[in-house]
C-alpha cells in the first residue's frame, strides 16, 4: 500500500513569492492534514480537510490557505512568502471520523525562503 | 484547552540504556493517545498508540501505558540502540461536539551513543 506522498521534495524561493505544496493521501483516506515545523520546533498545524472541506484551522494569517480535491487530494498554498515561513511542511492523512484516530504522515516538503 | 507535554530534550544515553520520555497530557473527555518518531530527513511515523485507560501501546520494544488518573503516557525502553536516536512525540486526539483536533507536544530529541 503506497503511503502518504509529498511534492516536491525540497523548495526555494524569495520573500514576496507564493508557493504550492502537494499531497496525495493513503488510498481510502479521506482526511488531510497540512503543519508547519521550523527547524528545532515542534508542529505546528495549518489545516485540516475532510470530503473536500476545510474543518479546521490553526493560528495562521490567511496568506495560508489550501484545498481539497474531489480524489482526496489536497495542496497548500503559501502567498508573499517571509522569511520565517522557511520550514518543513508535513501531510499526514487518515480515515475519517472515529476510525480516523492515527494520522500517516508523508516525508515532508522543505521550503527555504532566502 | 487540550494540551500535551513533554519532557525537553536532547536526551543522551549510553547503548542499552534505559529510556524514558515523559508525556502528561490535559483533555477533556477520554481523548487516544499516540507516540511518533521521526527519524532525520523524514516525516513522522507512528510507534504506539492506546485508545483507553489503562491501555498499553507497545511496539518496536518501546512500551507506554495511558494513565488515566495521572493523565500520563510515558515512553519507556529497557534498553536503547543507537538505531532509536530520533525525535519522539507525544500526541493526543480529542473529540469535542463531533469535531476531532489532534495535539502534539513539542518533541524529545533522543541521541543514543555506541
Amino acid at each position: 500500500e503506497a503511503g502518504v506522498t509529498q511534492s516536491p521534495t525540497h523548495l526555494i524561493k524569495t520573500r514576496g513569492q507564493q508557493v504550492t505544496l502537494r499531497c496525495s493521501p493513503i488510498s481510502g483516506h479521506t482526511s488531510v492534514y497540512w503543519y508547519q515545523q521550523a527547524l528545532g520546533l515542534g508542529l505546528q498545524f495549518l489545516l485540516w480537510y475532510d470530503e473536500g472541506e476545510e474543518r479546521n484551522r490553526g493560528n495562521f494569517p490567511p496568506r495560508f490557505s489550501g484545498r481539497q480535491f474531489p480524489n482526496y487530494s489536497s495542496e497548500l498554498n503559501v502567498n508573499a512568502l517571509e522569511l520565517e515561513d522557511s520550514a518543513l511542511y508535513l501531510c499526514a492523512s487518515s480515515l475519517a471520523g472515529k476510525k480516523g484516530d492515527t494520522q500517516y504522515f508523508g516525508p515532508g516538503t522543505r521550503l527555504t525562503v532566502l | 484547552g487540550d494540551s500535551v507535554t513533554q519532557m525537553e530534550g536532547p536526551v543522551t544515553l549510553s547503548e542499552e540504556a534505559f529510556l524514558t520520555i515523559n508525556c502528561t497530557y490535559t483533555a477533556t473527555g477520554y481523548p487516544s493517545l499516540f507516540w511518533y518518531v521521526q527519524y532525520p530527513g523524514e516525516g513522522l511515523q507512528l510507534l504506539l498508540k492506546a485508545t483507553k485507560a489503562d491501555d498499553k501501546g507497545s511496539n518496536k520494544g518501546f512500551e507506554a501505558t495511558y494513565r488515566k488518573e495521572t493523565t500520563s503516557f510515558h515512553l519507556e525502553k529497557g534498553s536503547v540502540q543507537v538505531s532509536d536516536s530520533a525525535v519522539y512525540f507525544c500526541a493526543l486526539r480529542s473529540s469535542t461536539s463531533g469535531t476531532y483536533k489532534y495535539i502534539f507536544g513539542t518533541g524529545t530529541r533522543l541521541k543514543v551513543l555506541a
